[in-house]
């Protein structure tokens, strides 16, 4: 299963842009990336997935440089609201793929 | 906007009794995905679920667990004989094909007394 590391916390304040970095260097060529919101005692919600270079949503944006070794999560103009443990997760597609296993995330803290 | 669904949303049960926790995916993924979250630690992989059959899963998952998918619409855990260490949230989550974003139930929370 593939391993990631980021950041254990990040300090924010309201309407900041916030950047989560996610370091995974044995990623598979068949993995994608994919980050998840958790609030407590809720289920892990899906931000955003990417397999390489640039993805946005209406919520954020991931980067993906060209050897996939890392990925950024953006979060732009941050609220209270987004104060949660954020994780980035790799996981492949297609048959055999590996399941996607969560590392001990980031707790984003936003001040008013 | 389809979501997972999980039942019930919480259990108690005495060491030793046998529990089962249900699921219902969205309806035409093919990815099934069972984890464990103990209060305060990270989520944790139990096992992943495909062609009706298990396609992976963790050192977690021994023996006292197993999974089903019983008529096509469910997906169960069961837990043969419960411990006290096994008290935690428990989510399911499914996905589709491609991509294979994973969307999670709000889990069922097992207290083992």
């Amino acid at each position: 299963l593939a391993k990631t590391t980021q950041p254990i916390s990040m300090d924010s304040y309201e309407g900041q842009e916030v950047n989560i970095t996610c370091s995974h260097n044995n990623i598979a060529t068949n993995d994608y990336i994919t980050w998840y919101q958790q609030f407590p005692s809720q289920g892990p919600r899906f931000i955003i997935q990417g397999y390489k270079t640039k993805v946005t949503n209406e919520v954020a944006s991931l980067f993906i440089p060209a050897d996939r070794k890392s990925s950024t999560l953006s979060l732009p103009r941050v609220s209270l609201s987004d104060t949660a443990v954020y994780y980035c997760l790799v996981g492949g597609a297609g048959p055999g793929r590996r399941a996607l296993t969560f590392g001990s995330g980031t707790r984003l803290q936003v001040q008013p | 906007e389809p979501e997972v669904t999980q039942t019930p949303s919480h259990q108690v049960t005495q060491m030793g009794q046998e529990v089962i926790l249900r699921c219902v995916p969205i309806s035409n993924h093919l990815y099934f995905y069972w984890y464990r979250q103990i209060l305060g630690q990270k989520v944790e992989f139990l096992v992943s679920f495909y062609n009706n059959e298990i396609s992976e899963k963790s050192e977690i998952f021994d023996d006292q667990f197993s999974v089903e998918r019983p008529d096509g619409s469910n997906f169960t855990l069961k837990i043969r004989s419960t411990k006290l260490e096994d008290s935690a949230m428990y989510f399911c989550a499914s996905s589709p094909a491609i991509p294979p974003e994973a969307f999670f139930g709000q889990g069922t929370r097992l207290t083992v007394v």
